[in-house]
């Protein structure tokens, strides 16, 4: 079965850049996107299709993906951005997520 | 606004089966080609999709899970229902149900969920 791997945890001092990594095999290959969740709420699509944004995400966040690795960044990251992080992808009629990333804002 | 909304026992034995519904209100849940999903997080832990099925009643499982899972809908009620037999203690989560757009190629993924469903096995 295919796999995520996520770092457990990213930390990031408020106003500068967090990056979080998801790979995968040929994950380039695929379409990637990423879920924001904070403590006791439901999970919050955050991107879709690698790179797009739904509306209401702020800017700040944007994604890639490419070879084996898919990238969420959180350009000038606010303490209201701490949270757990997922990636999710779709493989052979199964959707996959990613182990989760705990995202600290210092 | 399309809203989705768990319901169910909070608490199952051991080896009972765990059923929950979820409800979809603000919008019909067979007129538009969308993925119906469940995907469940145990205390503490990550996230775990369960199964999906597509509007037209196609259903797709977790391979791990797959021999225990049965998701089905009632399309008069708006509802899909997920049934998940010879529960253990980890099979205690968070139950959610989400949507999927159904944008094709791959391109999947739950852009609503509804609120979560805590789910105690246990005797």
């Amino acid at each position: 079965s295919y796999e995520l791997t996520q770092p457990p945890s990213v930390s990031v001092s408020p106003g500068q850049t967090a990056s979080i990594t998801c790979s995968g095999d040929k994950l380039g290959d695929k379409y990637v996107c990423w879920y924001q969740q904070k403590p006791g709420q439901s999970p919050m699509l955050v991107i879709y299709q690698d790179t797009r944004r739904p509306s209401g995400i702020p800017e700040r966040f944007s994604g890639s993906n490419s070879g084996k690795t898919a990238t969420l960044t959180i350009s000038g990251t606010q303490a209201m951005d701490e949270a757990d992080y997922y990636c999710q992808a779709w493989d052979s009629s199964t959707w996959v997520f990613g182990g989760g990333t705990k995202l600290t804002v210092l | 606004q399309l809203q989705l909304q768990e319901s169910g026992p909070g608490l199952v034995k051991p080896s009972e089966t765990l059923s929950l519904t979820c409800t979809v209100s603000g919008g019909s849940i067979s007129s538009s080609s969308y993925y119906w999903g469940w995907i469940r997080q145990p205390p503490g832990k990550g996230l775990q999709w369960i199964g999906s099925m597509y509007y037209t009643g196609t259903t797709y499982y977790n391979p791990s899970l797959k021999s225990r899972v049965t998701i089905s809908v009632d399309a008069s009620k708006s509802q899909f229902s997920l049934k998940l037999s010879s529960v253990t203690a980890a099979d205690t989560a968070v139950y959610y149900c989400a949507r999927d757009p159904a944008n094709g190629h791959g391109n999947n993924y739950f852009d609503l969920w509804g609120r979560g469903a805590l789910v105690t096995v246990s005797s």
